[in-house]
């Protein structure tokens, strides 16, 4: 979504529990999405990422789903650790095009409480 | 590889001062660097795409003159925060783009911590 400057939902979770974090888009267009992490301080780091093709993918303890019907992703994270907190951001970067630019949505705060 | 450094890490300044932040990317040319502003416990802002050898596009309600972006070379781009006050205290982070197996693809830095007293 283009939520920007909100601030941010925040998801606590139990550590060693699995961790699901939703992300509504509105281009139906898009054909490639992206999540990131950012912890505290740092910049977005690459997570996994997805194109239109499919409607899963996995990774190492995490999977993405997409479901172009309603214009959903999620990101599954399995046994939720505390290195795990951080804020999560979908993006759909257009990567065929070069005038694009890559926005953010609001993005979710993960806490894993130990 | 794609690596993307920013340059410093963290900033203080006197209010009336300016600021310049470096964007690089250390082992991949990017044609295109764009500069996002990020507040606290909030998502990022884009400001402006930097288009290597020509004038930024800044975002709409970011102030050209007081963001100066230039992007001289493949590798670095620069963002001067002019006459800086309190409320541009804020996480400044670029990324840098380049172009992979004819797809598109994005990396982003560690951010720079600017504190504007």
């Amino acid at each position: 979504g283009e939520s920007v400057g909100l601030h941010l939902p925040t998801l606590s979770v139990q550590e060693g529990d699995n961790s699901i974090i939703n992300c509504a888009y509105s281009n139906s267009a898009s054909d490639y999405f992206i999540w990131y992490k950012q912890e505290s301080g740092k910049g977005p780091q690459f997570i996994i990422d997805i194109r239109s093709n499919m409607d899963k993918r996995q990774g190492q303890r995490v999977t993405v789903l997409l479901n172009k019907t309603v214009k959903h992703l999620s990101l599954q994270i399995a046994a939720t650790q505390p290195g795990d907190s951080a804020v999560y951001f979908c993006a759909e970067p257009q990567i065929k095009a070069a005038g694009n630019k890559l926005t953010f949505g609001g993005g979710t705060r993960v806490l894993v409480k130990p | 590889g794609a690596v993307v450094s920013q340059h410093p890490s963290w900033v203080i300044c006197k209010s009336g001062t300016s600021v310049k932040i470096e964007c690089r990317s250390l082992d991949f040319q990017a044609t295109t660097m764009f500069w996002y502003r990020q507040f606290p416990k909030q998502s990022l802002m884009l400001m402006a795409t930097s288009n290597e050898g020509s004038k930024a596009t800044y975002e709409q309600g970011v102030e050209k003159d007081k963001f100066l972006i230039n992007h001289a070379s493949l590798t670095l781009s620069t963002l001067t925060v002019t006459s800086a006050h309190p409320e541009d205290s804020s996480f400044y982070i670029c990324s840098a783009r380049t172009r992979l197996a004819g797809l598109y693809e994005q990396f982003f830095g560690p951010g720079t911590r600017l504190t504007v007293l």
